[in-house]
């Protein structure tokens, strides 16, 4: 079975830009998380989905991030705009299993570098 | 105060020996605890959980929870090389409304030499 896709894997861009990072998740999972990795912060969730619907977005840095989720297979992060302070790994990760939250499988991550 | 607190390291132990990492956790609600590992450059992989107080084994993996301490570990038996990685504890962040909040620690990194 595939697992968590992410795209791209690779990002880098000018500070200014947008940037849109995109994950399908494992088939069957109706729930949906961000997360983002710095050294100094380290893994932090940003925002989750139940059944598409956002459930809670406390993580998310700030009005230049966006979040959303049209269908049970796709979900993107947007940032607009990018500042360097937003370079980071950016992991999507599902679960299926309301009851064990935390046994979440997570997507190869996308490495965001802004100039 | 950080939520989940774990030693960064890095730990070092010989090939064969126990290696045993420790974290804390301030939200006394909590109800689960993970450990994920994670290799350089790649993504979280969950390996262990556990609910209750007490121990639970897996292979050579074993989680260690005292709620009442607030305590978790991971104990690896019989260390391979290819068990260098970052270990990180995850804790949900609010037991009495059971949200998906998972909250990480910093990590561990293990170094096993041969």
């Amino acid at each position: 079975d595939a697992g968590v896709i992410q795209s791209p894997r690779h990002e880098v861009t000018e500070m200014g830009q947008e940037v849109t990072l995109r994950c399908k998740p494992i088939s069957g999972h109706d729930y949906l998380f961000w997360y983002r990795q710095t050294m100094m912060r380290g893994l932090e969730l940003l925002i989750y989905f139940n059944n598409n619907v956002p459930i809670d977005d406390s993580g998310m840095p700030e009005d230049r991030f966006s979040a959303k989720m049209p269908n049970a297979s796709f979900s993107t992060l947007k940032i607009q705009p990018s500042e360097p302070r937003d370079s980071a790994v950016y992991f999507c990760a599902s679960t299926e299993d309301p009851g064990h939250w935390g046994e979440q499988f997570f997507g190869p991550g996308t490495r965001l570098t802004v100039l | 105060q950080k939520e989940v607190e774990q030693n960064s390291g890095p730990l070092s132990v010989p090939e064969g020996a126990i290696a045993s990492l420790n974290c804390t956790y301030s939200d006394r609600g909590s109800q689960s605890f993970f450990w994920y590992r994670q290799y350089s450059g790649k993504s979280p992989e969950l390996i262990m959980s556990i609910y209750s107080n007490g121990d639970k084994e897996d292979g050579r993996f074993t989680a260690q929870l005292n709620k009442a301490s607030q305590y978790v570990s991971l104990l690896i038996r019989d260390s391979q090389p290819s068990d260098s990685a970052t270990y990180l504890c995850a804790v949900t962040g609010d037991g009495s409304s059971n949200t998906g909040k998972l909250i990480f620690g910093q990590g561990t990194t293990l170094q096993v030499k041969p």
